[in-house]
């Protein structure tokens, strides 16, 4: 139990295009998801948590207006990288987690995105 | 803010050799995992321990939360037990979210 999907585990795209990636709980409900990023060679950096049906929380230093986050179910969330740059290539992971925020994180397999 | 400081940062050792990492944590905390990063990138969760001692396989893991640390054992290692090995700690009072120690990169050779 407790999968946690993305898609796509790798995406190409131009500058200046947008890019969605999407989180899936698979055997579970997922109250809260979190989206972190990691460049190689370095930890795990969160940028924002969703909840269901409700905004994002973003991190400090992380645009709001560059990440979207939306959480439209409980099994669901979506990171859409508009107007992509080069420097917003980068290792992208979701995580979920069922009822209170102490319990245990379940994470995608992650998203490589490249920014030509 | 929080710090995760883990050890060392780097760790080579033959197929068979047993090991023991560390993670360190400035504050209490109401949750600590740690996970196995294999080559792809993906976490994999190795155990959930805010506390007290756990055993699964070759691995097991004890957090001492009084004293702030956590160790990860790994006995009779095998070479797919190459990979990253973070730990991570959510605190409360700092937000409700997982803060990332800086891995600790283990290579077995054969």
């Amino acid at each position: 139990g407790a999968v946690v999907s993305q898609h796509p585990s790798w995406v190409i795209c131009k500058s200046g295009t947008s890019v969605k990636i999407e989180c899936r709980s698979l055997d579970f409900q997922a109250t809260t998801m979190f989206w972190y990023r990691q460049f190689p060679k370095q930890s795990l950096m969160l940028m924002a948590t969703s909840n269901e049906g409700s905004k994002a929380t973003y991190e400090q230093g992380v645009e709001k207006d560059k990440f979207l986050i939306n959480h439209a179910s409980l099994t669901l969330s979506t990171l859409t990288v508009t107007s992509a740059h080069p420097e917003d290539s980068s290792f992208y992971i979701c995580s979920a987690t069922s009822g209170n925020l102490y319990n245990e994180q379940f994470f995608g397999p992650g998203t490589r995105l490249t920014v030509l | 803010g929080i710090q995760v400081e883990q050890s060392p940062p780097d760790l080579i050792l033959q197929e068979g050799a047993n090991s023991t990492l560390r993670c360190n944590f400035s504050d209490s905390v109401n949750n600590l995992q740690w996970f196995h990063q294999n080559p792809w990138g993906q976490l994999i969760n190795l155990f959930y321990i805010p506390s007290g001692t756990k055993q699964n396989g070759r691995l097991s893991a004890t957090t001492v939360a009084t004293e702030r640390y956590s160790l990860l054992y790994i006995s009779s290692s095998q070479t797919t037990d190459s990979g990253v090995y973070f730990c991570a700690v959510l605190i409360k009072a700092a937000g409700n979210k997982l803060t990332f120690g800086g891995g600790t990169r283990v290579l077995v050779k054969p």
